[in-house]
């Protein structure tokens, strides 16, 4: 069965970085999409941004361009998030999300634990 | 592209019908889903397409609409229900969520 399984908690001081991963299980790694979701405590859902496995080739929402990176290692099916100049509103827990489709536009089937990223001095 | 969802929460009882709606400030095609999510918990897919059921879920779940305008209908509300959802478009970048809606227990 597909699973998606994410890096532990973060605790990080503003101005750090910080760089979340997602193992993929059950499934061919290379053939779906792998979404980037955070939540802000009691807040709502915020894409981040998407990479392609195959390619590399990635999409970010303009709001994290320069700040955020994606990428992957197809030779241990693993993703990775990695979000720099942290500030305290980074506080969230992030969350990769596999396309349902082999196409971008399916929406997350699956998804990972999530991940809590605390940004504190 | 912004997705208003209303209401923002709501209390109703075991076996009522429930009715959530989302509406794109612009046409997004049927790129939409639709979510459930349960405090601690990740996302769960219910509807993809605007009207697709995921596999899995269950048929009391429906969607519909197209364009601007979706809803997200529960036909007979179970406890396991009472949740959060989320409608997502994913017609332009970035693939916006909406504000969410809470199904409380009256």
């Amino acid at each position: 069965q597909v699973q998606l399984v994410q890096s532990g908690a973060e605790v990080k001081k503003p101005g750090a970085s910080v760089k979340v991963s997602c193992k993929a299980s059950g499934y061919t790694f290379t053939g779906y999409y792998m979404h980037w979701v955070r939540q802000a405590p009691g807040q709502g859902l915020e894409w981040m941004g998407w990479i392609n496995p195959n390619s590399g080739g990635t999409n970010y929402a303009q709001k994290f361009q320069g700040r955020v990176t994606m990428t992957r290692d197809t030779s241990i099916s693993t993703a990775y998030m990695e979000l720099s100049r942290l500030r305290s509103d980074d506080t969230a827990v992030y969350y990769c999300a596999r396309d349902r489709a082999e196409v971008v536009r399916g929406g997350g089937s699956h998804w990972g634990q999530g991940t809590l990223v605390t940004v504190s001095s | 592209i912004q997705l208003t969802q209303s209401p923002s929460s709501l209390s109703a009882s075991v076996g009522d019908r429930v009715t959530i709606t989302c509406r794109a400030s612009q046409g997004i095609s049927s790129y939409l889903a639709w979510y459930q999510q349960k405090p601690g918990k990740a996302p769960k897919l219910l509807i993809y397409a605007a009207s697709t059921l995921q596999s899995g879920v269950p048929s009391r779940f429906s969607g519909s609409g197209s364009g601007t305008d979706f809803t997200l209908t529960i036909s007979s509300l179970q406890p396991e229900d009472f949740a959060t959802y989320y409608c997502q478009q994913l017609n332009s970048y970035p693939f916006t969520f909406g504000g969410g809606t809470k199904v409380e227990i009256k």
